[in-house]
């Protein structure tokens, strides 16, 4: 099957400082990528969805300016948390699609990364 | 707006059945089911493509109503494994691939 990883697995950062968040799909090129996050017993939450060369789409009431998120390759999303706070302690999970020898456009998750922040 | 999954949480014996519904307010393109075990990444079980379909993936079986707003996985003699958070991520635009996730629903199985 597809593999996602992401790195860090977990980071507990101060307050005021950035975070950076790697995506990378292993075993194919991921012409779509997507970002959640993930509050305790809830529901996975689309933060935004970047495509490979392009400028990410960022869903409704999702601040562009603090999550900043880079496509830099079919195989690589990155995520930076700026300026971080104690609310934006979470769970942060990617997911990946793309052309595969399946052709479908399932997503494929990351393991996903534990932010704290103090 | 995000799919109302139902029941919300079930505990099952082993070897149980089970199943779990996924209703939206709007037409779907398609649906996509996922199990979820505590601090990890979703896991992807099975997609849905058109209305009436069913699918089986060995004793997990899936179904889209013709209607296509509605979604229902059955899990028939659970094992261990299949304890977990399931969502349904549901797709309303074909070729946009943003999924909606459900509300959720957290399956508990005790020998």
């Amino acid at each position: 099957g597809a593999v996602v990883s992401q790195h860090p697995s977990r980071v507990i950062c101060k307050s005021g400082t950035s975070v950076k968040i790697e995506c990378r799909s292993l075993d194919f090129q991921a012409t779509t990528m997507f970002w959640y996050r993930q509050f305790p017993k809830q529901s996975l939450m689309l933060m935004a969805t970047s495509n490979e060369g392009s400028k990410a789409t960022y869903e409704q009431g999702v601040e562009k300016d603090k999550f900043l998120i880079n496509h830099a390759s079919l195989t690589l999303s990155t995520l930076t948390v700026t300026s971080a706070h104690p609310e934006d302690s979470s769970f942060y999970i990617c997911s990946a699609s793309g052309s595969r020898t399946s052709g479908t456009d399932t997503q494929y998750f990351g393991p996903g990364t534990r932010l704290t922040v103090l | 707006q995000q799919p109302v999954q139902s029941p919300q949480a079930v505990i099952l014996r082993e070897g149980e059945d089970a199943v779990i519904n996924c209703s939206s307010s709007k037409a779907l393109y398609s649906v996509h089911w996922y199990r979820q075990k505590h601090g990890e990444a979703p896991v992807f079980l099975m997609i849905l493509l058109k209305g009436g379909e069913q699918k089986g993936h060995e004793k997990i079986s899936a179904s889209f109503n013709e209607k296509k707003q509605q979604s229902s996985l059955y899990l028939t003699a659970s094992q261990l494994s299949y304890s977990g958070t399931y969502f349904c991520g549901t797709d309303l635009n074909f070729g946009n691939e943003k999924l909606t996730f459900g509300t959720g629903t957290r399956l508990t199985i005790i020998p």
